[in-house]
């Protein structure tokens, strides 16, 4: 278990609607990052947040939105649904990787999203 | 563009067997290298990584994977299957260089049968 807790596990929307997803990151990490993951495929990055602020950005649109709290657990946000965001997404914690640290990723077990 | 691809989708060995889980990477440079495992409705969880140094690394379970330049890949290895082992296994990177925050780019992974 990697100290990584997501919620929900599982939930059902219909298109057009938005979701929050919400994850807790490891004691002590200070970086999360959101991954999606659809089905039959690897994970793609989604963003990355660091000390409350963005700090990269994958390929996904203006409707994906992050918060990071100051307790550095963070929420996933997408609106307008469509159902190409059907997938399982993942967030992982870890240190900042700064240049010459080697961090390593915590995952948690996702939160699966169907949209219907 | 940073890429990572692992040519064999499905592979199915018998318990005790040996396995090979091939990765080839596309960069300009050598990249920070992990295997990860994922088990049905699980997060991921990492196997092993490179960072630099001895081009054998040793992972948790038994697997080890290696490096090699000359052929930008990085296959897992296991001398002896066991039934716990099938799973989804990903290979993935991040790019090494100033302003890289520490993004995976993961390949779109090998599903593992164990046939008894």
């Amino acid at each position: 278990e990697t100290g990584v807790t997501q919620s929900p596990t599982h939930l059902i929307k219909t298109r057009g609607q938005q979701v929050t997803l919400r994850c807790s990151s490891q004691s002590g990490h200070n970086t999360v990052s959101w991954y999606q993951q659809a089905l039959g495929q690897g994970p793609q990055f989604i963003f990355q947040y660091y000390r409350e602020e963005e700090n990269g950005r994958g390929n996904f649109p203006p409707r994906f939105s992050g918060l990071q709290f100051p307790n550095y657990s963070s929420e996933l946000n997408v609106n307008a649904l469509e159902l190409d965001d059907s997938a399982l997404y993942l967030c992982a914690s870890s240190l900042e990787w700064a240049s010459g640290r080697t961090g390593e990723l915590f995952f948690g077990e996702g939160s699966r999203l169907t949209v219907l | 563009a940073q890429s990572v691809t692992q040519p064999d989708i499905h592979i199915t060995v018998s318990e005790g067997a040996s396995l090979e889980l091939r990765c080839n990477y596309s960069y300009g440079a050598t990249p920070y290298l992990f295997w990860y495992v994922q088990s049905p409705g699980q997060g991921l969880q990492l196997l092993l990584k490179y960072f630099s140094g001895d081009t054998l690394v040793q992972g948790i379970k038994g697997f080890e994977a290696e490096f090699k330049r000359s052929q930008s890949s990085f296959n897992l290895r296991k001398p002896s299957v066991h039934w716990s082992d099938a799973a989804e296994y990903f290979c993935a990177l991040v790019p090494r260089g100033s302003g890289n925050t520490g993004k995976l780019i993961f390949g779109q992974g090998t599903t593992l049968q164990v046939k008894p």
